[in-house]
């Protein structure tokens, strides 16, 4: 599985925008990018996914590099409810189908202050 | 969005008693189903995928006889712990992905084991 590294940990103001980085040089041309956040003691939740085009919906953007070696988050507004780990993930969309796994990293800590 | 249920949410139970986790997928079908298991302070770690109908997929170094999985319907999977001991103390997360296709997985709000 391609690998991704993400900051351990990221500030951000209430209300103010917010990008979360992720870097996955190995990427094949199949893997998808997905971003999922978790808040204490909760499963995870799905943000956004993509593989070559940018993507907007009603939680967040994803901007994904020319090359797709990198990939941004972007949280527009940022809310006290948006303090979460947030997992940027490659999921193989190639051969095996639904059984391809999302294997999680460390993530990184998002805090936002008031 | 679709919805994956967990039920216990949180369980106790003495060292070496055998302890079930359900996860039901409540408004799709999942032919495949996974179990992860998080410790404090720590991300998730996949423990094995389970398919309806066959064997489960257990990933390296995670026992099969000691994690059992059952994917019986399309739209229940459980994971039993046996002989559960305080080092299986952990919070159990099942995920989904609905078969009719799309690349998001659905994810249970987890259920927290504290073997005594």
């Amino acid at each position: 599985d391609a690998k991704t590294t993400q900051p351990n940990s990221m500030e951000s103001n209430e209300e103010e925008p917010v990008h979360l980085p992720c870097n996955h040089s190995t990427i094949s041309g199949t893997d998808y990018i997905h971003w999922y956040r978790q808040l204490p003691s909760q499963g995870p939740e799905y943000v956004i996914h993509g593989l070559t085009s940018n993507v907007n919906n009603r939680m967040a953007s994803l901007a994904i590099a020319e090359d797709r070696k990198s990939s941004t988050l972007i949280l527009h507004r940022a809310t006290l409810r948006d303090a979460a780990v947030y997992y940027c993930i490659l999921r193989d969309g190639g051969y095996g189908g639904a059984t391809n796994k999302l294997i999680f990293g460390t993530g990184t800590l998002l805090a936002v202050q008031p | 969005g679709a919805v994956v249920s967990q039920h216990p949410s949180r369980v106790i139970c003495k060292s070496g008693t055998s302890v079930k986790i359900e996860c039901r997928s409540l408004d799709f079908q999942a032919t495949t189903m996974f179990w992860y298991r998080q410790f404090p302070k720590q991300s998730l770690m996949l423990m094995a995928t389970s398919n309806e109908g066959s064997k489960a997929t257990y990933e390296q170094g995670v026992e099969k006889d000691k994690f059992l999985i059952n994917h019986a319907s399309l739209t229940l999977s459980t994971l039993t712990v046996t002989s559960a001991h305080p080092e299986d103390s952990s919070f159990y997360i099942c995920s989904a992905r609905d078969q009719g296709g799309g690349e998001t997985q659905y994810f249970g709000p987890g259920t927290r084991l504290l073997v005594l």
